[in-house]
């Protein structure tokens, strides 16, 4: 079974730009996440998608915003790009069938790595 | 809120030495613990969980045990290998009946390098 997919790998933007980031889920997995990586704030919860509904937001401004479509696939968007936004964007997937704990963990793709200069 | 607190790092060991790599947390709910690791270039890979108090979860020769009595969940390994070298997170969702399970609460992370 193919892991988590995500696109691009890398992306230079510069400051003010948008940027769009896809997320490819394992097969037949319904919930995704997406997390920031920087070296400063480690591994920061963005926002959880299921079902085409966020279910939890992380504490990011309104700049980052997501979604989720009807194959479960997700794109996660960063308006009005800062430095500070330059980070590994990780997105994750889960099976999520309630009352089967197994299916809540947690898999990750192997990320996409943004620079805003 | 919820946190998780990772010993420092780095931790630089010899091959074969004995590992411990310590994880605190504190959570409002019961949570699930997790360790995750990260070699260079790539993502996270769960290595083990444990999901009410004293489990144990165990990968690859790697152990840890849910302690709600010390809210620990210590990262163990009798014999590191060359290959262990990576960065480890200690993670946490919340569980019991919430809507959290899609979001992981990560500790800092620890560098592990293990030299011939």
């Amino acid at each position: 079974k193919a892991g988590v997919t995500q696109t691009p790998r890398y992306l230079i933007k510069t400051r003010g730009q948008q940027v769009t980031l896809s997320c490819s889920p394992i097969s037949g997995h319904r919930s995704v996440s997406w997390y920031q990586q920087t070296p400063g704030q480690g591994l920061q919860f963005l926002f959880e998608y299921f079902s085409e509904t966020q279910r939890n937001k992380g504490n990011f401004p309104g700049r980052f915003s997501g979604r989720q479509f009807s194959n479960s696939r997700s794109e996660m968007n960063v308006s009005t790009l800062e430095l500070g936004d330059s980070a590994l964007y990780l997105c994750a997937s889960s099976l999520d069938l309630s009352g089967t704990l197994k299916s809540y963990e947690q898999y990750f793709g192997p990320g996409t790595r943004l620079t805003v200069t | 809120g919820n946190s998780v607190t990772q010993m420092e790092g780095p931790v630089t060991l010899s091959e074969e030495a004995f590992l411990t790599i310590n994880c605190t947390y504190t959570a409002t709910g019961y949570p699930s613990l997790f360790w995750y690791v990260q070699y260079p270039g790539e993502g996270l890979q769960l290595l083990l969980k444990a999901t009410k108090a004293d489990d144990k979860g165990s990968n690859k020769g790697f152990e840890a045990t849910y302690r709600k009595e010390t809210t620990s969940f210590h990262l163990e390994k009798g014999s590191v290998q060359v290959s262990d070298s990576a960065v480890y997170f200690c993670a946490l969702s919340e569980s019991a009946g919430g809507t959290s399970y899609g979001k992981l609460t990560f500790g800092q992370g620890t560098i592990l390098t293990v030299h011939p």
